[in-house]
């Protein structure tokens, strides 16, 4: 299985752009689809979106279009930016990997550890 | 409020079996596959279930789970101290174009 390990500023302004950067270790970010999930504090986990390293993506609708997601090859990384955020989008951020997207068994079958994000003047 | 629900909490003995239940509607786990994640305190969720009742290499026979219709199910058999943690159920919605979760729960061993 590839490693996950999660990167960014722990601390980001309201209506400030969050970034994100997930490095994939152990395998070649070419044989997976990957998605970003998070956790706010005390509640359940929400899909944000998913990314092929074709380019292909689709994130969650209730957040406004305000994803963009890209992977760069050369770096074995994937980022997310999250535009216009408030203490709303204060969560620990995963990434974790499709085990099997095209068939109708898929699941996220691998994470990394997680960084917190908090939205905070 | 997560589109696939869970019981917050439930609990049980050591050696007593638990059921963790989640519901939702036609176009998620009436369409497709359900999995399961255990997640402990501070750490990330780990797969523990997919394709509704497969064990991935190394999870304990004492998992399993079940789907009927627009509900799915996961047991802890022989539940253990080790076993006390939040488990999440999760599922492709077709209406939402996208995954969807239930809102976790805690298993707690009296």
């Amino acid at each position: 299985q590839v490693q996950l390990q999660e990167s960014g500023p722990g601390l980001v302004k309201p209506s400030e752009t969050l970034s994100l950067t997930c490095t994939v270790s152990g395998g070649s970010i070419s044989n997976y689809f990957f998605s970003w999930i998070r956790q706010a504090p005390g509640k359940g986990l929400e899909w944000i979106g998913y990314i092929y390293y074709s380019g292909s993506t689709n994130d969650n609708p209730s957040l406004e279009k305000r994803v963009s997601m890209s992977i760069d090859t050369s770096k074995n990384q994937l980022s997310l930016r999250l535009r216009s955020v408030t203490a709303a989008d204060t969560a620990v951020y995963y990434c974790a990997t499709h085990r099997d997207f095209w068939s109708g068994s898929d699941a996220f079958d691998n994470w990394g550890q997680g960084t917190l994000v908090i939205v905070s003047s | 409020q997560s589109v696939l629900t869970q019981p917050p909490s439930t609990s049980g003995t050591p050696g007593q079996r638990v059921i963790v239940s989640c519901s939702g509607g036609s176009s998620n786990i009436g369409a497709d596959s359900v999995s399961w994640y255990q997640q402990f305190p501070g750490a990330a969720p780990k797969l523990l279930i997919f394709n509704n009742n497969q064990r991935p290499s190394g999870v304990p026979d004492r998992f399993s789970g079940s789907k009927s219709g627009t509900s799915a199910s996961l047991a802890i058999s022989g539940l253990q101290s080790e076993d006390e943690a939040t488990y999440h159920c999760a599922a492709w919605d077709n209406s939402f174009k996208g995954w969807v979760f239930g809102g976790g729960t805690k298993v707690t061993v009296l």
